[in-house]
C-alpha cells in the first residue's frame, strides 16, 4: 500500500526561525513529489520534485527530493506570519494519481 | 501556471436535494482530473478520478451513486452530489493534469464548500 508520510504534524516557530519539513513515502512506481501550500482554501502548488539531489528553490523557500532513502525536505528560511500554513507532500505515482500525507501545521509567531 | 476554475465556491443546499459542482481547465486541456473532499483539519482525500470520455474510477467506500462524475471534455468535469445529506457537508476540491508528461504537476481549483441543512 502506498504511504507518504509527513513530519512533524505540527510545528510552532517564531519569525525569522528557519524550519525544515519531511516528507518520507514509499510509493510503487514513484513519478514525481509535490509540496503544497495549504491556508484557508484550496492548496496551492510551491513545487515538483522528480530528479534527487537537484534543489529547487524559490524566495525564502527550497526542496530537495531523495530517491534513494525516499524523502523530500521543504526548508523555510526567515519565517514569517504569513508562512503559517498546513504543508502538504504528495507523490505522483503510476496512473498519476496523487498520494497526499497528512501534512504539517506550521504557526509563526511574531 | 495553469488556471483551474471550480463552481460554486460555497453551496447551501436542502437534505434530499443534489448539487452540481463544476471543475474547468480554463488554458489547457486535461486528460485527468482528480476530485478529493477535505474535512475539518484533515488532509484530501481522493474520492475519485476522472478520464475524459470514459467512466471515473472510485477509491474504495466512496459511493459511486451518490457522487455522480463526468468528464465530458478535455475542459469540464463535473461532480454531482446526489440527495445530499448533512454527512455530505464537507469542502471538495478538483485538480486537473494536463496531457502528456511524466509527473506532471496538478492544478487545483479553488474548492467548493458544500453545506447540506
Amino acid at each position: 500500500e502506498d504511504k507518504v508520510v509527513q513530519s512533524p504534524l505540527s510545528l510552532v516557530v517564531h519569525e525569522g526561525d528557519t524550519v525544515t519539513l519531511n516528507c518520507s513515502y514509499e510509493v510503487t512506481n514513484f513519478r514525481s513529489l509535490l509540496w503544497y501550500k495549504q491556508e484557508k482554501k484550496a492548496p496551492t502548488f510551491l513545487f515538483m520534485l522528480t530528479s534527487s539531489g537537484i534543489e529547487k528553490k524559490s524566495g525564502r523557500l527550497s526542496s530537495i527530493l531523495d530517491k534513494k532513502e525516499l524523502f523530500s525536505i521543504l526548508n523555510i528560511t526567515a519565517t514569517q506570519t504569513g508562512d503559517s500554513a498546513v504543508y502538504l507532500c504528495a507523490v505522483v505515482s503510476i496512473g498519476y494519481e496523487l498520494n497526499f500525507g497528512k501534512g504539517t501545521s506550521l504557526l509563526v509567531t511574531p | 501556471g495553469a488556471v483551474v476554475s471550480q463552481h460554486p465556491s460555497r453551496v447551501i443546499c436542502k437534505s434530499g436535494t443534489s448539487v452540481k459542482i463544476e471543475c474547468r481547465s480554463l488554458d489547457f486541456q486535461a486528460t485527468t482530473m482528480f476530485w478529493y473532499r477535505q474535512f475539518p483539519k484533515k488532509s484530501l482525500m481522493l474520492m475519485a478520478t476522472s478520464n475524459e470520455g470514459s467512466k471515473a474510477t472510485y477509491e474504495q467506500g466512496v459511493e459511486k451513486d451518490k457522487f455522480l462524475i463526468n468528464h465530458a471534455s478535455l475542459t469540464l468535469s463535473t461532480l454531482t452530489v446526489t440527495s445530499a445529506h448533512p454527512e455530505d457537508s464537507s469542502f471538495y476540491i478538483c485538480s486537473a493534469r494536463a496531457t502528456g508528461g511524466l509527473g506532471t504537476e496538478a492544478f487545483f481549483g479553488q474548492g467548493t464548500r458544500l453545506t447540506v441543512v
